[in-house]
C-alpha cells in the first residue's frame, strides 16, 4: 500500500519569506500523481499544484512550486513571498491505481 | 465554475440514529469519492463509485453504506450513529476515475456531530 509521510507537523514564518514543506512518499508503482491540498481554517480542501510523475519538470503555479524527485520519492512544495492567506494546514497527496491516500498534513502559520 | 455540491453542511444527530449525506459531483464527473477526516486528522477514505458502480472501498464501517444514481449524485448512508463518527465528511469527483489521474475536486465537506 502506499504511503505519505509529512514530517513537520508545525511550521511558521514571517510574511514575505520563503518556506518549504517536505513530503515523502512510498510506491512500487511507476505512473502516479501527486498532489499538494491547502485546508484553510474553513476545512474546505483546495487544490494547490499537481504533479505527474512522468514529467520531469516540477510543476509551478505562480508562488507555489514543488521539487519533485522521483528517485528519492520526494515531493516539496516552496511557497515564495508568503501571504497570510497561506496560513493553513497543508495535506501532500498521492493517487496511483487506487484511491487518493494523504500525508499527515503540516499546519503553516504565516506571521505578520 | 461549477464545484462539488454536498449537503447538508451541517447535521447535529443523536446516537444510534440515521444520517444521509448528499453529494452533487460537478457536471460530467462520473467518479464520486467519499472522505471522512476526523478531528486533527488527515481525510481517510470510505468509498468511490465510478460509472455508478462501486470502485474502491476503504475504512467505511459496515454501518455505512453509499451509492452513486443514475444522475451521478451519491448519498452516504450512515446508521447507528456512534460518537466517534462525529467528523467532516468530504465528498469529492473527478472525471474517468482515479487511475486517469485526473485531478480529484473536493466539496466544502458535511460536519456532522453525534451526540
Amino acid at each position: 500500500a502506499q504511503t505519505v509521510t509529512q514530517s513537520q507537523p508545525e511550521m511558521s514564518v514571517q510574511e514575505a519569506e520563503t518556506v518549504t514543506l517536505s513530503c515523502t512518499y512510498d510506491t512500487s508503482e511507476n505512473n502516479y500523481y501527486l498532489f499538494w491540498y491547502k485546508q484553510p481554517p474553513s476545512r474546505q480542501m483546495i487544490l494547490v499544484i499537481r504533479q505527474e510523475a512522468y514529467k520531469q519538470q516540477n510543476a509551478t503555479e505562480n508562488r507555489f512550486s514543488v521539487n519533485f524527485q522521483k528517485a528519492a520519492k520526494s515531493f516539496s512544495l516552496k511557497i515564495s513571498d508568503s501571504q497570510l492567506g497561506d496560513t493553513a494546514m497543508y495535506f501532500c497527496a498521492f493517487q496511483g491505481a487506487q484511491k487518493l491516500v494523504f500525508g499527515q498534513g503540516t499546519r503553516l502559520t504565516i506571521n505578520p | 465554475a461549477a464545484g462539488v455540491i454536498q449537503s447538508p453542511r451541517h447535521l447535529i444527530k443523536e446516537k444510534r440514529e440515521t444520517a444521509t449525506l448528499k453529494c452533487y459531483p460537478i457536471p460530467r464527473h462520473d467518479t464520486v469519492y467519499w472522505y471522512q477526516q476526523g478531528p486533527g486528522q488527515d481525510p481517510q477514505f470510505l468509498i468511490s463509485f465510478y460509472e455508478k458502480m462501486q470502485s474502491d472501498k476503504g475504512s467505511i464501517p459496515d454501518r455505512f453504506s453509499a451509492q452513486q444514481f443514475s444522475d451521478y449524485h451519491s448519498e452516504l448512508n450512515m446508521s447507528s450513529l456512534e460518537l466517534g463518527d462525529s467528523a467532516l465528511y468530504f465528498c469529492a469527483s473527478s472525471p474517468q476515475g482515479y487511475a486517469s489521474g485526473n485531478t480529484i475536486y473536493f466539496g466544502e465537506g458535511s460536519w456532522l456531530t453525534v451526540v
